[in-house]
């Protein structure tokens, strides 16, 4: 089984839809979440930390669930530019190591 | 302000030849790490450095790979002999680690695209 686990999808939602991807991860001693985005033939990007209580910013939330170990990230009235893929990020251990899920494609479509 | 930079952009090397990547990690950053991406694995963690020092290799695919960091300002990761499957994208990666370890977020460089033909 894979540390960080995602569906690669390519997800297809029209601009304005609401889209919401899952991240399941095997250690439960992970201290640390992230989302990153990913552009075609670019490096990653660190989109937003995830916190125990979740978080907003704008229109993008991220949500923690420690008793069935997986992240969310939802994605509100989207935009073509949000097209990319997003990366599931979790320390899975003590110290300062991240590992990255396998990313889910995301596309917006006019 | 600078990011990670890393070079080359792109190399593209026949088989058997030393390939050597650079890397700069942004200033005051003490954590830095070597990940290869492709299409069938993803991103895959190589090594990582605390204060120049590798912590974990574990993820170096085999002896043909090192990489050191004679500074904190600079690393390298050289792959000799080169071979075709070696061909991906190299990402180095720094952060500030901070005390006790708990993971901190991530700035890339913009890679450097392996081609070995």
């Amino acid at each position: 089984r894979k540390e960080v686990e995602q569906d690669p999808g390519p997800f297809n939602v029209p601009e304005g839809a609401t889209v919401a991807f899952n991240c399941t991860y095997s250690n439960s001693a992970s201290q640390s979440f992230f989302w990153y985005r990913q552009d075609c033939r670019k490096e990653p990007k660190l989109l937003m930390s995830v916190y125990s209580s979740g978080n907003e910013d704008g229109r993008f939330t991220a949500q923690l669930n420690r008793a069935s170990q997986y992240i969310s990230l939802l994605i509100r009235d989207s935009k073509l530019s949000d097209s990319a893929t997003y990366l599931c990020v979790v320390n899975y251990n003590a110290g300062n190591m991240l590992t990255f899920g396998g990313g889910t494609r995301l596309m917006v479509k006019p | 302000d600078a990011g990670v930079i890393q070079s080359p952009r792109h190399e593209v090397t026949e088989m058997g030849q030393e390939v050597t990547l650079r890397c700069k990690p942004i200033s005051g950053h003490n954590s830095l790490f070597w990940y290869r991406q492709t299409m069938m694995r993803g991103l895959e963690l190589l090594i990582y450095f605390n204060n120049n020092v590798p912590i974990d290799d574990s993820g170096m695919p085999e002896d043909r790979f090192s990489a050191k960091m004679p500074n904190a300002s600079f690393s390298t990761l050289k792959i000799q002999p080169s071979e075709p499957r070696d061909s991906a994208v190299y990402f180095c990666a720094s952060s500030l680690a901070r005390q006790g370890g708990v993971g901190s977020p991530l700035h890339f460089g913009n890679g450097t695209r392996l081609t070995v033909t």
